[in-house]
């Protein structure tokens, strides 16, 4: 089964650190990415980051990037110099086929100030 | 430009209206989708239209009813809703299935529907 995990359901961190998401997969795919959705209380589903499987570099995009552990079907989100904007319900994401994601549940990130 | 335009933002509805929801998007994408999201969860797909066609139904109700009149533009059509239909509605698009595991979902801000 195609599946994604997300094992923290809430996490925070001070203002200005670094903060990591993890999440784990499972798929039978071959050639795909892999997703960081960022929702805030905005509610809009905003892209953060991608990662290409076959790809052994992981991805950076700003302060955003990841840890892809592809034998491990691991891919986390380290978040640095944290602000206060990036508070959001942060959700990791794989494709199933061409056109479904498989969601993790989702990591409630709070910034402390 | 990435951008996804719902309307209305917000939408209170009788159980025994009909109203609809309505999605936007110029990047020329030639997939689109709607989304059921319940507070605190990920979203659920419901429909997905490719070419302007329906492929994919993910055993959805009746009183949803989508519509995509043309490559832009995809319709949620509502009536006879239930309370527990209450949620936010998401609709996404992206370039299309022959990219593989390689199609982007870029999302809208979607609708929050009450339904009383």
């Amino acid at each position: 089964a195609q599946t994604v995990t997300q094992s923290q359901p809430e996490m925070s961190v001070q203002e200005a650190e670094t903060v990591t998401l993890s999440c784990t997969y499972d798929t039978s795919e071959s050639d795909y990415y892999l997703f960081w959705y960022k929702q805030p209380p905005s509610r809009q589903m905003i892209l953060v980051i991608r990662q290409e499987a076959y790809k052994q570099q992981n991805a950076t995009e700003n302060r955003f990037s990841v840890n892809f552990q592809k034998a491990a079907k691991s891919f986390s989100l380290k978040i640095s110099d944290s602000q206060l904007g990036d508070a959001a319900m942060y959700f990791c994401a794989h494709p199933l086929g061409a056109q479904k994601l498989v969601f993790g549940q989702g990591t409630r990130l709070t910034i402390n100030p | 430009d990435t951008e996804v335009t719902q309307t209305p933002k917000h939408l209170v509805m009788g159980m025994t209206n009909k109203k609809s929801l309505k999605c936007e998007q110029h990047m020329g994408h030639r997939a689109m989708y709607w989304y059921k999201q319940k507070a605190k969860k990920p979203p659920e797909l419901m429909f997905v239209y490719s070419y302007e066609k329906l492929s994919i139904n993910e055993s959805v109700p009746s009183r949803f009813s989508p519509e995509c009149p043309n490559s832009s533009l995809l319709n949620l059509h509502l009536h006879a809703l239930q309370p527990e239909d209450s949620a936010l509605y998401l609709c996404a698009s992206s370039l299309g299935p022959l990219l593989g595991g390689k199609n982007i979902q870029y999302f809208g801000a979607g609708t929050r529907l009450s339904v009383l």
